[in-house]
């Protein structure tokens, strides 16, 4: 299994600002994936992200909006851009090596 | 469309009350059927795969089996701790992604 750390554990922002949020990995993979949890939901995958190449967004999520880096095997962000209060939620990593495991996960409240 | 449901949305147990939690899916290609537990402000720990109809999995209180179209995690005579959320989600053959059901809140009562 993979030990998956995020940074930061949670955060309060205003309206119309960023944030980004970062995953570290104790062991290079080749896939990592960007889920959101809105509250009392399940896990919505917003992206994949492989390393060299663009990120793969799901129906209702943009570039725009969520850009992602994926600069090394250990290492990718997620930024949650011009946020609005619909953007609270939990997010989290997530890294695929025969099973997904995740990271702890980042709680975001936007007021 | 890759569908999970679970059911019942919650339940609540008396310690050493056994039962299950039903996981129904409809995928066009099974991966696997994977079942994780979700602690309040945590991820989602991995517990178990399930590739093929027939298969079946333990660890400690939980067995978790699989059919063409649904999965049971059973629980034996669950502890408090064992009070958690449990998430299934089900992985389509080429693909890495993994599509989730709500979850089952799961509270086991001293």
């Amino acid at each position: 299994s993979a030990v998956i750390s995020q940074k930061p554990s949670r955060d309060i922002c205003q309206r119309g600002t960023s944030l980004t949020i970062q995953c570290q990995v104790d062991s290079q993979v080749t896939m990592m994936f960007w889920y959101r949890q809105q509250p009392g939901q399940s896990l919505t995958l917003i992206a994949t992200a492989n390393q060299g190449s663009e990120a793969t967004y799901e129906s209702g999520f943009v570039i725009d909006k969520f850009p992602i880096s994926r600069p090394n095997l250990t290492f990718s962000t997620l930024t949650v851009s011009n946020m609005s209060p619909e953007d609270s939620s939990i997010y989290l990593c997530s890294v695929d090596s025969r099973e997904q495991f995740f990271g702890p996960g980042t709680r975001l409240t936007v007021l | 469309e890759d569908q999970v449901t679970q059911s019942p949305e919650a339940l609540r147990l008396q310690e050493g009350e056994s039962s299950s939690l039903n996981c129904s899916y409809t995928v066009s290609g099974l991966r696997g059927l994977f079942w994780y537990r979700q602690d309040p402000g945590k991820g989602p720990e991995f517990l178990f795969t399930l590739y093929s109809a027939g298969e079946e999995k333990e660890k400690e209180r939980l067995k978790a089996t699989l059919t063409k179209k649904e999965s049971f995690l059973h629980i034996t005579a669950p502890k408090p701790e064992d009070s958690a959320t449990y998430l299934c989600a089900v992985g389509k053959s080429g693909s890495e992604k993994l599509v989730f059901g709500k979850g089952t809140k799961l509270t086991v009562n001293p």
